[in-house]
Parts: C-alpha cells; structure tokens; sequence
C-alpha cells in the first residue's frame, strides 16, 4: 500500500465551489505539506503542519485553507474555486532530522476548475 | 529572497553518457540541497541529500556535487538508460532550517536509444 495516498486523483468542479482534496499517510510522520504545481513554475508550497496543533501558511495560500483532522491526515479546501487554482496539488510528509528532512509525496490530485 | 534555478530546456542526450543537471541558487546558503525524480503525472520521490560541509555525494549511478562558493550543485547520471528519462527537480532547505523545500521548476532529462 501507498504511503502517502490522496483523494480525490481528478477533479473537474466549476467556479465558486466548495472542494476538498485529503491526504492521509501511514509514515507516522508528524510534518505534512500541501504544495500546487502549475507548468514552469515547479511545487509552490500552500500550507505546512508540523503537528496536529501546529498550521502555517505558505508562498501562496491565499483561497485555500488546510485542516489537520489528525496526524495522519491533512486536507486542503479551496473555499470558492476559480479557474486559476487549476492545477496539480501535492501533499508530501517528512520526519523531523537535524541532518536534513526529506519528503515523501503522494499521487497527486489533478484539479480543473471550470 | 531565496532564488533557485533549474535549466528550463529539455535535456536530450544518448544512451550510455552522463547526463549533467545543474542547480544554481542565490540570496541564501542552504544547509542542505535535495535532488528528487519526477516521472509525468506522478509525485517527486527524492534522490539524494548533500550538506553544506560536503562536497560531493554518490548512489549508484547518480553523482550530486555542491559547491558553496559557486553556489551551484550538479548532478549526474552516468551510463544513462532511457528509464533515467523524467524530471529532476533540486530543493534546498528553507531559511533557518524549518525543515520546509523551495523547489527549482525542475529540468526534464530525454535518453535516446
């Protein structure tokens, strides 16, 4: 089984809806993120947690917002969807390492905004 | 702020060179940089991690070096196969060592046969 899986994998939904995309992870790690890539861009960073109690914003979190249920599960909303939030969204989990943290990234959700 | 690069164009080489990808950053000193594989519409999955206080670090055929000064990393696939055919994307640690990525926009890798 995947370690870190999300939920939906597409999406296609109109503007002005409401959607939530889930991540949920069995690495038992405590730091998780929510990154959106758009073509030459690369992975822009949404939100982060790094414990259940503990929600950051990113570069670019203006329109979403993140709830962590739980330490293993973190979900990203995108209250009002508009057409330029099309795009593919990552979440990935890391442990905390003094030498470095390393990610691990799910499937990836494709969303298209109508 | 903290600015990384990536070659944006394609890299195309043939089967059995060294593919060559570089990474070059400013406005920061990262403590650390990453290098991850990204195949189409699936999630990075990460390579290798060099520190700043190391110079060059190896995996089997991939080869990462990190020089401070330059600030610049290269990595390399020698003996390349066309299964090395993805995007490589660098990261490096985020101001104070949060633990949070900044991601160049990655550099797609072409092998021929």
């Amino acid at each position: 089984d995947a370690d870190v899986t999300q939920t939906p994998r597409n999406r296609i939904t109109k503007t002005g809806k409401r959607i939530m995309l889930e991540c949920s992870q069995t690495k038992g790690h405590d730091r998780m993120y929510w990154y959106r890539q758009d073509p030459g861009l690369g992975l822009r960073l949404i939100y982060y947690s790094f414990d259940v109690k503990d929600i950051n914003k990113g570069e670019i979190s203006d329109g979403y917002s993140v709830s962590r249920q739980a330490q293993a599960k973190f979900s990203l909303s995108l209250e009002s969807a508009i057409p330029n939030q099309t795009a593919l969204y990552f979440c990935a989990t890391s442990d905390p390492n003094p030498r470095g943290d390393t990610q691990y990234f799910g499937p990836g959700t494709r969303l298209t905004v109508l | 702020s903290q600015k990384i690069e990536q070659n944006s164009e394609a890299l195309n080489i043939q089967e059995g060179k060294t593919a060559t990808l570089t990474c070059n950053y400013t406005n920061y000193s990262p403590a650390y940089l990453q290098w991850y594989r990204q195949d189409p519409g699936r999630g990075p999955v990460f390579l290798l991690l060099i520190r700043e206080n190391e110079k060059e670090k190896r995996k089997e055929r991939l080869k990462v070096t990190f020089d401070t000064t330059l600030k610049q990393s290269l990595f390399h696939i020698t003996a390349s196969q066309p299964a090395d055919s993805a995007t490589y994307l660098c990261a490096l640690d985020h101001a104070g060592n949060t633990g949070k990525l900044i991601f160049g926009q990655g550099t797609t890798l072409q092998v021929k046969p």
